[in-house]
């Protein structure tokens, strides 16, 4: 199993600001993704963090509004940039632990931001 | 990933049994079928995982069909605390790491009476 901390829990911003998310967890994975849950909806996947290379992100979503970084195996961050009230959202960090996708995927609490 | 059906919301009394219908009508044969849920105010949790047969954990059942075009949860007595949106994903295993990513569809939202 993994236990992913994830800081802040929540924030205000003001719009034009930037916002960086941490991803902490207890030991070292494989995988690491970043989710966006916007409000009243499901998940949608921004990015695949990628350990010492830049991350692979999804279809509408981009590097310079979302940079993200991986410096090793336990620890992940998201920037969102440039914020505006759409960006207010749930943002989540998730892991894989093992390389095949038969095992389960641990998430974080989630980081809850509102943009004013 | 295959995509995958679910009713928008389902009700349940308290201590009596639910099952969780999902249809994926498109599932290949490299697909498993994972449930997860998410409580509010929470991150999505793990549930149940399958391909064939039925599982069963201390969580919950998954019962599979025998043409795999549909599965269902089974929570075997639900509780106050089993309130929350049911995602059923399937996953690919035959693609490696790049499989650990989840599409979530809109999922179930089960209400637990008291």
């Amino acid at each position: 199993s993994a236990v992913i901390s994830q800081k802040p829990s929540r924030d205000i911003c003001q719009r034009g600001t930037s916002l960086t998310i941490q991803c902490q967890v207890d030991s070292q994975v494989t995988m690491m993704f970043w989710y966006r849950q916007q409000p009243g909806q499901s998940l949608t996947l921004i990015a695949t963090a990628n350990q010492g290379s830049e991350a692979t992100y999804e279809s509408g979503f981009v590097i310079d509004k979302f940079p993200i970084s991986r410096p090793n195996l336990t620890f992940s961050t998201l920037t969102v940039s440039n914020m505006s009230p759409e960006d207010s959202s749930i943002y989540l960090c998730s892991v894989g632990t093992q390389l095949t996708g038969n095992t389960e995927a641990f998430f974080g609490q989630g980081t809850r931001l509102t943009v004013v | 990933d295959a995509k995958t059906t679910q009713p928008n919301s389902m009700e349940s009394n308290e201590e009596e049994p639910v099952h969780l219908p999902c249809n994926h009508s498109t599932i290949s044969g490299t697909d498993y079928i994972h449930w997860y849920r998410q409580l509010p105010s929470q991150g999505p949790e793990y549930v149940i995982h399958g391909l064939t047969s039925n599982v069963n954990n201390r969580m919950a059942s998954l019962a599979i069909a025998e043409d795999r075009k549909s599965s269902t949860l089974i929570l075997h007595r639900a509780t106050l605390r089993d309130a929350a949106v049911y995602y059923c994903i399937l996953r690919d295993v035959a693609g490696g790491g790049s499989n650990y990513k989840l599409t979530f569809g809109k999922g179930t939202l089960l209400t637990v009476n008291p």
